[in-house]
């Protein structure tokens, strides 16, 4: 069975800084997509960036970008710049391709100090 | 805007009493999951579905049903709620074209049972 380890259950930073959210994930399979989803205290779950396993190249979305290390299955979310709104817990998730569900870690809760 | 709708943002029921939680999407996904959320634990899937009248159970499924009789409509009974069903419910669809897809996600249910 496919699992994702989130090694970190909190963090925190300090606003403007730069934090970086780690992620293991175990599978035997080659082609898998890796997400990182964001709930903030509102609770609805949204998606802050993927990233394809046979695309080498790392996912960036503005202030967010991942270290995607296959070979170490190594998924880590990069914040810059962090802003108050950043504060919510985080959640690394896995899938094969094709028709199957999301498998989630346990979740990072960040915090952002002012 | 895509939207994944669950009936009740807030649930408390008493021991023993059937629960429906109620889930709907406007997105035409023919995927749709259930999944349980507590501190610690992350997202555990409970049931999902890939097409109407058809379902999997997950990795937590006992204790729980789904009904899926409507391609927009997902339904998750507790056939006789108990206390350890105390939880946070996420309600998610996704389209099955390509494994990268992202899943989308209802504002949860926060079930009290007492």
């Amino acid at each position: 069975a496919q699992t994702v380890t989130q090694s970190q259950p909190e963090m925190s930073v300090q606003e403007a800084e730069t934090v970086t959210l780690s992620c293991t994930y175990d599978t035997s399979e080659n082609n898998y997509y890796l997400f990182w989803y964001k709930q903030p205290p509102s609770r609805q779950m949204i998606l802050v960036i993927r990233q394809e396993a046979y695309k080498q190249q790392n996912a960036t979305e503005n202030r967010f970008s991942v270290n995607f290390q296959k070979a170490a299955k190594s998924f880590s979310l990069k914040i810059s710049d962090s802003q108050l709104g950043d504060t919510a817990m985080y959640f690394c998730a896995f899938r094969h391709s094709g028709n199957t569900p999301l498998v989630f870690g346990k979740g990072t809760r960040l915090s952002v100090i002012a | 805007d895509v939207k994944v709708t669950q009936s009740s943002r807030y649930l408390v029921k008493r021991t023993g009493e059937k629960v429906f939680l109620e889930c709907v999407q406007d997105m035409d996904h023919e995927n749709m999951f259930w999944y349980r959320q507590d501190p610690g634990l992350g997202l555990r899937l409970i049931y999902f579905s890939y097409d109407v009248k058809m379902k999997e159970k997950g990795d937590i499924p006992e204790g729980y049903s789904v009904s899926r009789e409507k391609k927009e409509r997902f339904s998750l009974i507790l056939e006789s709620a108990s206390t350890n069903q105390t939880s946070m419910y996420l309600c998610a669809s996704s389209n099955p074209r390509g494994g990268g897809t992202e899943a989308f996600f209802g504002q949860g249910t926060r079930l009290t049972v007492v």
